[in-house]
């Protein structure tokens, strides 16, 4: 089983809709929670990270972990046009000595239409 | 401004003909890496490195080399490219400890080897 899955998609929504994109993990030791927006031809850019579970929320976008389901969700309010794009989940995982490995979801395509 | 920069931008290249993707960053950031993106797999983690002289593998590192001799440069090697390390790459660096907020990617480096 892959660490960190994330359903593709894609999603298409219309624009002003609340978007919920979602993703799992299976590494119990996994304890931050990041969420990348990637514009086509373009690198990911860092959106939100979130520590162990609870809600943060910056301006229309609010992530969430329930560590106890093992859930992360992005939550999009009053979505516009401009937020389409693919959404990655990630979690770093900092073992022993030098490991510190970044494992992302496969991510999922968002279309908002006007 | 905080930048990574990759270079070259698209490269197409011959089966066995080593090359190098250059990777640089000028945020003074402990941590970089290399990923490798292709549809329906998402990005996965080839080499990444938590300080200078100090690399380790990530997820896909076969038919890769890194090295870290300078804090700002971490390039990517591939002794003898084939046509299945056809990709899109990403270099990404992030801030020391837990600074998950400073965490900028790379514009890409899309290889095709023939």
């Amino acid at each position: 089983q892959k660490e960190v899955e994330q359903d593709p998609g894609p999603l298409s929504v219309p624009e002003g809709a609340i978007v919920s994109l979602n993703c799992t993990y299976s590494n119990s030791a996994f304890q931050y929670f990041m969420w990348y927006r990637q514009y086509s031809r373009k690198g990911p850019e860092l959106l939100m990270y979130t520590y162990s579970s609870g809600n943060k929320e910056d301006g229309r976008f609010t992530a969430q972990v329930d560590k106890s389901s093992k859930y992360i969700s992005l939550f999009i309010r009053d979505s516009q046009p401009s937020d389409s794009a693919t959404y990655l989940c990630a979690s770093p995982y900092r073992g022993g000595g030098s490991n510190y490995k970044l494992t992302f979801g496969k991510g999922t395509l968002l279309t908002v239409n006007p | 401004e905080a930048q990574v920069t990759q270079n070259p931008r698209y490269l197409i290249t011959v089966t066995g003909k080593k090359l190098t993707v250059t990777c640089s960053q000028n945020m003074n950031h402990e941590y970089m890496s290399w990923y490798r993106q292709d549809p329906g797999l998402g990005l996965r983690q080839i080499y990444y490195s938590m300080n200078v002289e100090v690399t380790d593998k990530g997820d896909v590192p076969e038919g890769y080399k890194v090295s870290r001799k300078e804090k700002r440069n971490f390039p990517l090697i591939l002794e003898s490219p084939s046509p299945n390390q056809t990709s899109l790459y990403f270099c990404a660096s992030m801030g020391g400890g837990n600074v998950y907020n400073e965490q900028f990617f790379g514009p890409g480096t899309r290889l095709t080897v023939l």
